[in-house]
Protein backbone atom coordinates (compact mmCIF):
# COMPACT_ATOMS: atom_id res chain seq x y z
CA UNK A 1 0.00 0.00 0.00
CA UNK A 2 1.42 3.47 -1.02
CA UNK A 3 1.99 5.44 2.39
CA UNK A 4 1.95 9.32 2.75
CA UNK A 5 3.24 10.17 6.07
CA UNK A 6 2.84 13.38 7.80
CA UNK A 7 4.90 14.17 10.70
CA UNK A 8 2.56 15.94 13.19
CA UNK A 9 -1.51 15.26 12.97
CA UNK A 10 -1.91 18.70 15.55
CA UNK A 11 0.19 21.35 15.94
CA UNK A 12 -0.28 24.65 18.28
CA UNK A 13 1.81 27.37 17.24
CA UNK A 14 2.19 31.27 18.72
CA UNK A 15 1.92 34.16 15.56
CA UNK A 16 5.06 35.06 14.05
CA UNK A 17 6.88 31.46 14.66
CA UNK A 18 8.05 29.64 11.82
CA UNK A 19 6.52 26.07 11.18
CA UNK A 20 7.95 23.25 9.55
CA UNK A 21 5.07 20.42 8.20
CA UNK A 22 6.91 17.66 6.89
CA UNK A 23 5.56 14.71 4.25
CA UNK A 24 7.48 11.64 3.51
CA UNK A 25 5.82 9.15 0.66
CA UNK A 26 6.95 5.57 0.36
CA UNK A 27 6.32 4.44 -3.29
CA UNK A 28 9.06 6.85 -5.54
CA UNK A 29 6.11 9.00 -7.06
CA UNK A 30 7.38 11.95 -8.60
CA UNK A 31 4.68 14.31 -7.76
CA UNK A 32 3.74 15.99 -4.25
CA UNK A 33 1.49 18.06 -3.22
CA UNK A 34 0.16 20.58 -0.40
CA UNK A 35 -3.03 21.30 0.15
CA UNK A 36 -5.15 23.63 2.59
CA UNK A 37 -8.42 22.65 3.74
CA UNK A 38 -11.27 24.96 5.12
CA UNK A 39 -14.68 24.69 5.96
CA UNK A 40 -16.82 25.55 3.00
CA UNK A 41 -13.75 26.00 0.84
CA UNK A 42 -12.93 22.94 -0.08
CA UNK A 43 -9.17 21.82 -0.69
CA UNK A 44 -6.89 24.28 -1.85
CA UNK A 45 -3.57 23.84 -4.16
CA UNK A 46 -0.44 25.76 -2.30
CA UNK A 47 2.44 24.27 -3.66
CA UNK A 48 3.10 21.23 -5.72
CA UNK A 49 6.59 19.84 -7.23
CA UNK A 50 7.43 17.16 -10.38
CA UNK A 51 10.84 16.72 -9.09
CA UNK A 52 13.37 17.31 -6.39
CA UNK A 53 14.16 20.78 -5.77
CA UNK A 54 11.65 21.74 -8.39
CA UNK A 55 8.31 23.35 -7.33
CA UNK A 56 5.37 25.27 -8.27
CA UNK A 57 3.04 27.65 -7.20
CA UNK A 58 -0.52 26.62 -6.43
CA UNK A 59 -3.97 28.50 -5.76
CA UNK A 60 -2.71 30.21 -2.94
CA UNK A 61 0.98 30.45 -1.79
CA UNK A 62 1.17 33.59 -0.05
CA UNK A 63 2.71 33.42 3.14
CA UNK A 64 3.94 29.73 2.12
CA UNK A 65 7.02 27.92 0.92
CA UNK A 66 8.60 24.95 0.31
CA UNK A 67 11.63 22.26 0.06
CA UNK A 68 11.95 19.08 -1.81
CA UNK A 69 15.65 17.97 -1.93
CA UNK A 70 14.82 14.54 -1.88
CA UNK A 71 11.96 12.49 -4.18
CA UNK A 72 10.32 10.74 -0.98
CA UNK A 73 10.14 13.88 1.37
CA UNK A 74 7.83 17.46 0.42
CA UNK A 75 8.06 19.98 3.69
CA UNK A 76 6.32 22.76 4.20
CA UNK A 77 7.53 25.94 5.85
CA UNK A 78 5.45 29.29 7.10
CA UNK A 79 8.11 31.44 7.46
CA UNK A 80 5.76 33.67 10.44
CA UNK A 81 2.74 31.87 11.03
CA UNK A 82 -0.30 33.66 11.35
CA UNK A 83 -4.18 33.22 12.49
CA UNK A 84 -5.15 33.07 9.26
CA UNK A 85 -3.38 30.08 8.56
CA UNK A 86 -5.09 28.07 11.05
CA UNK A 87 -6.33 25.14 9.28
CA UNK A 88 -6.09 21.68 7.94
CA UNK A 89 -3.08 20.69 5.49
CA UNK A 90 -3.08 18.21 4.03
CA UNK A 91 0.06 16.47 1.79
CA UNK A 92 -0.12 14.07 -0.94
CA UNK A 93 1.44 11.97 -3.85
CA UNK A 94 0.90 10.47 -7.31
CA UNK A 95 2.73 8.61 -9.98
CA UNK A 96 2.89 10.55 -13.13
CA UNK A 97 1.16 7.83 -15.12
CA UNK A 98 -1.64 7.20 -12.91
CA UNK A 99 -4.09 10.12 -14.46
CA UNK A 100 -3.44 12.22 -11.49
CA UNK A 101 -4.57 10.01 -9.00
CA UNK A 102 -3.50 11.60 -5.58
CA UNK A 103 -2.62 9.42 -2.44
CA UNK A 104 -3.22 11.37 0.82
CA UNK A 105 -1.25 11.74 3.94
CA UNK A 106 -3.89 11.77 7.36
CA UNK A 107 -3.92 15.27 7.73
CA UNK A 108 -1.86 17.78 9.86
CA UNK A 109 -3.95 20.51 11.94
CA UNK A 110 -2.44 23.59 12.57
CA UNK A 111 -3.92 25.78 15.22
CA UNK A 112 -2.25 29.25 15.42
CA UNK A 113 -2.89 31.58 18.62
CA UNK B 1 -8.81 25.44 -16.64
CA UNK B 2 -10.97 22.43 -15.82
CA UNK B 3 -13.31 23.11 -12.81
CA UNK B 4 -15.70 21.02 -10.35
CA UNK B 5 -19.06 22.18 -9.04
CA UNK B 6 -20.53 20.31 -6.21
CA UNK B 7 -24.05 21.47 -5.01
CA UNK B 8 -25.25 21.54 -1.34
CA UNK B 9 -22.78 21.18 1.31
CA UNK B 10 -24.63 19.57 3.57
CA UNK B 11 -26.65 16.42 2.23
CA UNK B 12 -28.71 14.32 5.13
CA UNK B 13 -30.21 10.80 4.08
CA UNK B 14 -32.02 8.69 6.08
CA UNK B 15 -30.35 5.59 6.78
CA UNK B 16 -31.29 2.62 3.92
CA UNK B 17 -32.20 5.39 1.67
CA UNK B 18 -30.52 6.28 -1.97
CA UNK B 19 -27.40 8.43 -1.72
CA UNK B 20 -27.27 10.80 -4.41
CA UNK B 21 -23.95 13.62 -4.86
CA UNK B 22 -23.85 15.51 -7.92
CA UNK B 23 -20.52 16.65 -9.72
CA UNK B 24 -20.78 18.63 -12.73
CA UNK B 25 -16.79 19.49 -14.13
CA UNK B 26 -15.95 21.76 -17.21
CA UNK B 27 -13.07 20.45 -18.86
CA UNK B 28 -11.55 21.49 -22.28
CA UNK B 29 -10.43 17.98 -23.15
CA UNK B 30 -11.86 14.36 -22.18
CA UNK B 31 -10.95 14.39 -18.12
CA UNK B 32 -10.14 11.74 -15.84
CA UNK B 33 -12.81 11.97 -12.60
CA UNK B 34 -12.65 10.74 -9.10
CA UNK B 35 -14.41 11.01 -6.05
CA UNK B 36 -13.05 11.25 -2.73
CA UNK B 37 -13.88 10.14 0.52
CA UNK B 38 -13.01 12.06 3.40
CA UNK B 39 -13.65 10.65 7.50
CA UNK B 40 -13.49 12.45 10.55
CA UNK B 41 -9.88 13.81 11.32
CA UNK B 42 -8.64 11.81 8.40
CA UNK B 43 -7.06 12.42 4.97
CA UNK B 44 -8.54 11.76 1.66
CA UNK B 45 -8.86 7.90 0.16
CA UNK B 46 -10.32 7.33 -3.18
CA UNK B 47 -13.76 6.31 -3.41
CA UNK B 48 -13.68 5.65 -7.21
CA UNK B 49 -12.52 6.93 -10.81
CA UNK B 50 -13.43 7.76 -14.51
CA UNK B 51 -10.39 6.97 -16.57
CA UNK B 52 -11.77 6.78 -20.41
CA UNK B 53 -12.98 2.70 -20.22
CA UNK B 54 -16.65 1.96 -18.78
CA UNK B 55 -19.00 5.11 -18.31
CA UNK B 56 -21.00 3.01 -15.25
CA UNK B 57 -17.80 3.01 -12.80
CA UNK B 58 -18.04 0.60 -9.23
CA UNK B 59 -15.83 2.07 -6.22
CA UNK B 60 -15.64 0.91 -2.83
CA UNK B 61 -18.27 0.31 -0.47
CA UNK B 62 -21.43 -0.30 -2.58
CA UNK B 63 -20.62 3.41 -4.56
CA UNK B 64 -20.56 3.88 -7.93
CA UNK B 65 -20.94 6.58 -10.41
CA UNK B 66 -21.92 7.61 -14.11
CA UNK B 67 -19.87 9.48 -16.57
CA UNK B 68 -22.22 11.38 -18.62
CA UNK B 69 -20.42 13.76 -21.54
CA UNK B 70 -23.25 15.17 -22.40
CA UNK B 71 -24.23 16.26 -19.26
CA UNK B 72 -20.64 17.10 -18.05
CA UNK B 73 -21.45 14.90 -15.04
CA UNK B 74 -20.17 12.32 -13.16
CA UNK B 75 -22.80 11.94 -10.17
CA UNK B 76 -21.93 9.25 -7.40
CA UNK B 77 -24.77 6.91 -5.81
CA UNK B 78 -25.25 4.36 -3.40
CA UNK B 79 -28.57 2.40 -3.42
CA UNK B 80 -28.72 2.01 0.54
CA UNK B 81 -27.00 4.46 2.96
CA UNK B 82 -25.29 3.13 6.01
CA UNK B 83 -24.56 4.75 8.92
CA UNK B 84 -20.72 4.13 8.08
CA UNK B 85 -21.35 6.53 4.67
CA UNK B 86 -21.56 9.56 7.21
CA UNK B 87 -18.21 11.45 5.93
CA UNK B 88 -17.20 14.30 3.26
CA UNK B 89 -17.17 13.53 -0.48
CA UNK B 90 -15.35 15.28 -2.94
CA UNK B 91 -15.66 15.28 -6.61
CA UNK B 92 -12.13 15.95 -8.76
CA UNK B 93 -11.18 16.14 -12.35
CA UNK B 94 -7.58 16.17 -14.27
CA UNK B 95 -6.58 16.48 -18.07
CA UNK B 96 -4.75 14.21 -19.48
CA UNK B 97 -1.74 15.16 -19.17
CA UNK B 98 -1.80 17.15 -16.58
CA UNK B 99 -1.03 16.06 -12.97
CA UNK B 100 -3.06 18.56 -11.30
CA UNK B 101 -6.38 17.51 -9.63
CA UNK B 102 -8.86 20.25 -9.47
CA UNK B 103 -11.69 19.57 -6.32
CA UNK B 104 -15.04 20.57 -5.32
CA UNK B 105 -16.04 22.05 -2.23
CA UNK B 106 -17.32 18.67 -0.94
CA UNK B 107 -20.36 16.98 0.41
CA UNK B 108 -21.18 16.22 4.33
CA UNK B 109 -23.11 13.22 3.92
CA UNK B 110 -25.18 13.04 7.17
CA UNK B 111 -27.12 9.64 7.71
CA UNK B 112 -30.21 9.55 9.49
CA UNK B 113 -31.02 6.77 11.70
Amino acid sequence: DVKVTQSSRYLVKRTGEKVFLECVQDMDHENMFWYRQDPGLGLRLIYFSYDVKMKEKGDIPEGYSVSREKKERFSLILESASTNQTSMYLCASSFSGLYGELFFGEGSRLTVL
Amino acid sequence: AQSVTQLGSHVSVSEGALVLLRCNYSSSVPPYLFWYVQYPNQGLQLLLKYTSAATLVKGINGFEAEFKKSETSFHLTKPSAHMSDAAEYFCAVSDKGNNRLAFGKGNQVVVIP
